[in-house]
């Protein structure tokens, strides 16, 4: 089983509306999160970091459920702007340093 | 202030051969770490290095290596380069080593191996 997984889709989303994804991983050690976003061709950029309280950015709700070991991303009012491949990543917190473990990533294509 | 910055971005070598990529951190960060992105894939951890010392090691052949220098710039080695290593190579910059630590990466060095 990989240490994180993630839907490849693509999710198909009409302009406006909302599309929200799941990411699960199996290492309950993990004790950071993000969202990157990643353009073709082009390196992740950081979208949010999640936190245990779950945390909004604009348009963007990110969401942690520990015990079931799983993140979520919602994208409210979807822009043409938003089509990318939404990468989820978990970081095991250790003394010597940080290893960020990527999901594959999740496309999403947004249409007129 | 400049983002993190790579060298080459596109490179083309032939199996067996050796290749060097390079990456400069965002000024004030001591950490880089290293990966490997495949063509439909999620990047995959080579290495990081936190004030010149590793810090931790992926699941790479000995044939990858990598260094850190006084002022945090980053050299990445593969030697004997095979058909398997062609990918995007992307470098991370952090303020600090540690889990919570948000990284930033390189625009990446596309290496084709033919």
């Amino acid at each position: 089983r990989k240490e994180v997984e993630q839907d490849p889709g693509p999710f198909n989303v009409p302009e406006g509306a909302t599309v929200a994804f799941n990411c699960t991983y199996s290492n309950s050690a993990s004790q950071s999160f993000f969202w990157y976003r990643q353009d073709c061709r082009k390196e992740p950029k950081l979208l949010m970091s999640v936190y245990s309280s779950g945390n909004e950015d604009g348009r963007f709700t990110a969401q942690l459920n520990r015990a079931s070991q799983y993140i979520s991303l919602l994208i409210r009012d979807s822009k043409l702007s938003d089509s990318a491949t939404y990468l989820c990543v978990v970081n095991q917190i250790k003394a010597a340093g940080n290893k960020l473990t990527f999901g594959g990533g999740t496309r999403v294509l947004v249409k007129p | 202030d400049a983002g993190v910055t790579q060298s080459p971005t596109h490179l083309i070598k032939t199996r067996g051969q050796h290749v060097t990529l390079r990456c400069s951190p965002i000024s004030g960060h001591k950490s880089v770490s290293w990966y490997q992105q495949v063509l439909g894939q999620g990047p995959q951890f080579i290495f990081q290095y936190y004030e010149k010392e590793e810090r931790g090691r992926g699941n790479f052949p000995d044939r990858f290596s990598a260094r850190q220098f006084p002022n945090y710039s980053s050299e990445l080695n593969v030697n004997a380069l095979l058909l398997g290593d062609s990918a995007l190579y992307l470098c991370a910059s952090s303020r600090r080593s540690g889990g919570d630590t948000e990284a930033f990466f390189g625009q990446g060095t596309r290496l084709t191996v033919v």
